[in-house]
C-alpha cells in the first residue's frame, strides 16, 4: 500500500534542479508532499486533490498524474535550506500513507 | 513552532512500565493523529481522531492505547512494550474534510517535535 519514492537519495550542488517522484499501485485520492530535516518534525510542502493538478510556490512546485497514480515534486535552483528528507503522503481509500522517503542534500 | 506540542520530548522506559506521551494543538484543528518513526523506515500512521472519534488504528498492538479528551488533546498511553517499539512519536493535527466528505486527509497536517521512546 505503502507508495514508493525515487530516488532514494540524491545530492545537488546549490542552484541544481532535481525531481522526486511517488508511485503508487492504489488509486490516489490526494498526494501531500512534506520535508523533514534532521531531527526536527515534517513540515507541510503542499497538497495536491485532483488529476492533472499542479502547484508550485517559490522555487518547488509538484504535479498529480492521477491516471498513473504518481505524483512528482520539482526542486528549481536548488539552495542549501533545500536539504532534507522529502516524504509523499498519499491517501489511498480511507487511509493515509507516507512514502519511502528521499533524502535529498545540497552542497555549495 | 507549528502550533503543536509534545511532552515528553525523550521518555526511558522499561518492559514493564506504563508511561504516556501527550500532544496538544493550539491551531483549532479537528483531527489528531498519532504516527510511528523507525529508523530507515517511513512514517506510520498509527490512529486518527476525527470530532474526537477514532476512525484508524491500522493494526496497532494493543500495548498503545490512545484517548482523545477533546479536540486540542491527545494522549498515548503505553504499556508492556518492547525493544522494537523504540521509536519517534510524531503528533500532528489538520482539519479534517466533513463527516460526508469522501477524502479525510484533504487538509495539511502540523506535526509536534516528537518524542524519542527508548525501551529498555
Amino acid at each position: 500500500q505503502q507508495p514508493v519514492q525515487s530516488p532514494q537519495a540524491v545530492i545537488l550542488r546549490e542552484g541544481e534542479d532535481a525531481v522526486i517522484n511517488c508511485s503508487s499501485s492504489k488509486a490516489l485520492y490526494s498526494v501531500h508532499w512534506y520535508r523533514q530535516k534532521h531531527g526536527e518534525a515534517p513540515v507541510f510542502l503542499m497538497i495536491l486533490l485532483k488529476g492533472g493538478e499542479q502547484k508550485g510556490h517559490d522555487k518547488i512546485s509538484a504535479s498529480f498524474n492521477e491516471k498513473k497514480q504518481q505524483s512528482s515534486l520539482y526542486l528549481t535552483a536548488s539552495q542549501l535550506s533545500y536539504s532534507g528528507t522529502y516524504f509523499c503522503g498519499t491517501e489511498i481509500g480511507n487511509q493515509f500513507y507516507f512514502g519511502t522517503g528521499t533524502s535529498l542534500t545540497v552542497i555549495p | 513552532e507549528t502550533g503543536v506540542t509534545q511532552t515528553p520530548r525523550h521518555l526511558v522506559m522499561g518492559m514493564t512500565n506504563k508511561k504516556s506521551l501527550k500532544c496538544e494543538q493550539h491551531l483549532g484543528h479537528n483531527a489528531m493523529y498519532w504516527y510511528k518513526q523507525s529508523a530507515k523506515k517511513p512514517l506510520e500512521l498509527m490512529f486518527v481522531y476525527n470530532f474526537k472519534e477514532q476512525t484508524e488504528n491500522n493494526s496497532v498492538p494493543s500495548r498503545f492505547s490512545p484517548e482523545c479528551p477533546n479536540s486540542s488533546h491527545l494522549f498515548l498511553h503505553l504499556h508492556t512494550l518492547q525493544p522494537e517499539d523504540s521509536a519517534l512519536y510524531l503528533c500532528a493535527s489538520s482539519r479534517l474534510g466533513g463527516r460526508d466528505s469522501p477524502f479525510l486527509f484533504s487538509y495539511e497536517q502540523y506535526f509536534g517535535p516528537g518524542t524519542r521512546l527508548t525501551v529498555t
